[in-house]
């Protein structure tokens, strides 16, 4: 079952614009990630948020977490059109054995 | 390094024939992962290994998937028969827990087409 639903599953932008996408997700975690797919590729590793944290800063990419409200969001500022992609939540759970279970992704497309 | 390396790219096969996809992890990694992504059910943990144990099957659909990993360089993931419901693309995923990251570093995938 999947862990983690994010929130929307599609979302169209103009280049220079921020992107917001959100993640909720059902059981108590260790950390949680997000990751990025390209059209056709693997999934790429973009950032890891601890349980014991709330947000975290990587370059241009903002992420916070809320264990209190079993949510996340991940911020894109000036948004690029290389950063069409689709963006895929992942949660270690609490005892879950070092596996990650990841949400239904959000469809980002930036535009021109 | 040349990251996890799967093989094949694409398979394009008939209902009832043996199915197998290959996967090289990163050198040093001692977890591997393997998923299956469809449009409909996203992404699914199928088994994963640790040091060339398999830790969690239960992921794994039915008896006609098996998955294997010999030693730490090699692992497969085997269907037979295969049926037109197993179309999807396969993704192999490895990563070193001492780096304390949790990260996954994943293949490029092998997109499975049962006629």
């Amino acid at each position: 079952s999947q862990q983690g639903e994010e929130d929307p599953q599609a979302l169209s932008i103009q280049e220079g614009e921020n992107a917001t996408m959100n993640c909720s997700y059902k059981t108590s975690i260790n950390n949680l990630q997000w990751y990025r797919q390209n059209s056709g590729r693997g999934l790429v590793h973009l950032i890891l948020i601890r349980s014991n944290e709330r947000e975290k800063h990587s370059g241009r990419l903002r992420v916070t977490l809320d264990t209190s409200k079993k949510s996340s969001s991940l911020l894109i500022t000036a948004s690029r059109a290389a950063d069409t992609a689709s963006y895929f939540c992942a949660t270690d759970a609490w005892g879950g054995g070092n596996k990650l279970t990841f949400g239904t992704g959000t469809q980002l497309k930036v535009e021109l | 390094d040349a990251g996890v390396i799967q093989s094949p790219r694409h398979e394009v096969t008939e209902m009832g024939q043996e199915v197998t996809l290959r996967c090289k992890p990163i050198s040093g990694h001692d977890y591997l992962f393997w998923y299956r992504q469809t449009m409909m059910r996203g992404l699914e943990l199928l088994i994963y290994f640790n040091n060339n144990v398999p830790i969690d099957d239960s992921g794994m659909p039915e008896d006609r998937f098996s998955a294997k990993m010999p030693n730490a360089s090699f692992s497969t993931l085997k269907i037979q028969p295969s049926e037109p419901r197993d179309s999807a693309v396969y993704f192999c995923a490895s990563s070193h827990l001492a780096l304390d990251t949790g990260e996954l570093f994943f293949g490029e995938g092998s997109r499975l087409t049962v006629l």
